[in-house]
């Protein structure tokens, strides 16, 4: 696609419940990123995927948090035993390389907002 | 651990001014330093990306400098316009490309 594609857009879900997010980065981009914008903070990296790497899960706040990029594109980003603090917008970007060069800007989708109420 | 502050926080100004925003970091290993733009309720648009290696990246009326041993980057807005009133951030990219954000600077620009 043009950009990269975040679904859904907007989410409320009941506290206790789990959810899933879904990234569908730019086609040819090897990297993926996810981050989180809470209301009134910065943006806080969550989890990167490089080609077949190990990803790098440093930024995931809990083991209710995981990712899985499945054939190197669509990147789905779950939330298991959704609490009130993990309302935020979760943004997921892409880059067509990593490190140095000409390559590596990142574009960011629109986000997926969640809500757990 | 990297960390960036961007001055100030919040800034008004009439349009048609020139206006510089300021990002700093802790940490000069870093393999670039990018620019976005924040609308209110949508993602993150990048505006200028300046390698390591370079000092300035010119679009349009944008104008980004980086200044690496000192921490530094300003972003320069010629010109502002209504259309301008957004949240900038600023990011640095180090190993593996992880960004680390600033707070942001929340513009508005005044017809």
């Amino acid at each position: 696609g043009a950009g990269v594609s975040q679904s859904p857009s907007n989410k409320v879900t009941e506290k206790g419940k789990d959810v899933e997010l879904r990234c569908d980065p730019i086609s040819g981009h090897t990297a993926l990123y996810w981050y989180r914008q809470s209301l009134g903070q910065g943006l806080e990296f969550l989890i990167y995927f490089q080609g077949n790497s190990a990803p790098d899960k440093s930024g995931l706040p809990s083991d209710r948090f995981s990712a899985e990029r499945t054939g190197g594109s669509v990147s789905t980003l779950t939330i298991q035993r959704t609490q009130q603090e993990d309302s935020a917008v979760y943004l997921c970007a892409s880059s067509l390389a990593v490190g140095r060069g000409p390559g590596n800007t990142i574009y960011f989708g629109e986000g997926s907002w969640l809500t757990v109420v | 651990k990297q960390e960036v502050t961007q001055i100030p926080a919040a800034l008004s100004v009439p349009e048609g001014e020139n206006l510089v925003l300021n990002c700093s970091f802790t940490d000069s290993a870093i393999y670039n330093l990018q620019w976005f733009r924040q609308d209110p309720g949508k993602g993150l648009t990048s505006l200028l990306l300046i390698q390591s290696s370079q000092r300035e990246q010119t679009s349009g009326r944008l104008n980004a400098s980086l200044d690496k041993s000192s921490g530094r980057s300003t972003l320069y807005i010629a010109a502002s316009q209504p259309g301008d009133s957004a949240t900038y951030l600023c990011a640095v990219a180090n190993a593996g490309n992880m960004l680390t954000f600033g707070g942001g600077t929340r513009l508005m620009v005044k017809p």
